[in-house]
């Protein structure tokens, strides 16, 4: 089956510095990924549709100067949280589509964000 | 802009009851519908999907959901559950409208007692 992988799985970092958190599809290649923060006993939020080669399209109210994404490869995204603070500290979640096969989503583990 | 809600946002139950999770979607043209399982820190696992066909669908674990139309709706049941069931569970739809991008519901979170 279709494995995705995010790393790392837990990451605490001081305020003010930048963390990046990297998503990777293992067996297959993706030319879209998508990365949700979650809240606490809350659901997931789209922050950003990751597209390979281009630029990732940001939902409303996600700063895209805050929450920088890269998809170099059909294989991996990156999201950068820069300058970061305590209320950026959550649970950010990736997922990718295959290429040939578009109607489902594929979820990594999840990167568990301290900010101190 | 699509939306989905889930009505129940805790359930507690005994092993061997009968489980139904409501939820209802916005959206007057073609959706995708999934439900989607998340057991205590592990991630995202997919329980079914429907995309089209059979509007009874059967999933993994004796989970299966029914899509109404004309209800907007996509509720998961499982006849009997048991003390592994305990997760959150997460209702969830796509449109193509959209770009396949996933609008997820509140979350259930089900407590089953042993």
């Amino acid at each position: 089956g279709a494995v995705v992988s995010q790393h790392p799985s837990r990451v605490i970092c001081k305020s003010g510095t930048s963390v990046k958190i990297e998503c990777r599809s293992l067996d297959f290649q993706a030319t879209t990924m998508f990365w949700y923060r979650q809240f606490p006993k809350k659901s997931l939020m789209l922050m950003a549709t990751s597209n390979e080669g281009s630029k990732a399209t940001y939902e409303q109210g996600v700063e895209k100067d805050k929450f920088l994404i890269n998809h170099a490869s059909l294989t991996l995204s990156t999201l950068t949280v820069t300058s970061a603070h305590p209320e950026d500290s959550s649970f950010y979640i990736c997922s990718a589509h295959q290429v040939l096969a578009a109607t489902e989503q594929y979820f990594g583990p999840g990167t568990r964000l301290t900010v101190t | 802009a699509q939306s989905v809600s889930q009505h129940n946002h805790h359930v507690i139950l005994s092993e061997a009851a009968s489980l139904e999770l409501g939820c209802n979607y916005s959206y007057g043209g073609t959706v995708n519908l999934f439900w989607y399982v998340q057991y205590p820190g592990q991630h995202l696992q997919l329980l079914l999907k429907y995309f089209s066909g059979d509007p009874l669908v059967k999933g993994i674990k004796g989970f299966e959901a029914e899509f109404i139309k004309s209800k907007f709706s996509f509720n998961l049941r499982k006849p009997s559950v048991q003390w592994s069931d305990t997760a959150e569970y997460f209702c969830a739809v796509t449109i193509k409208a959209a770009g396949n991008k996933l609008t997820f519901g509140g979350g259930t979170r089900v407590l089953v007692k042993p």
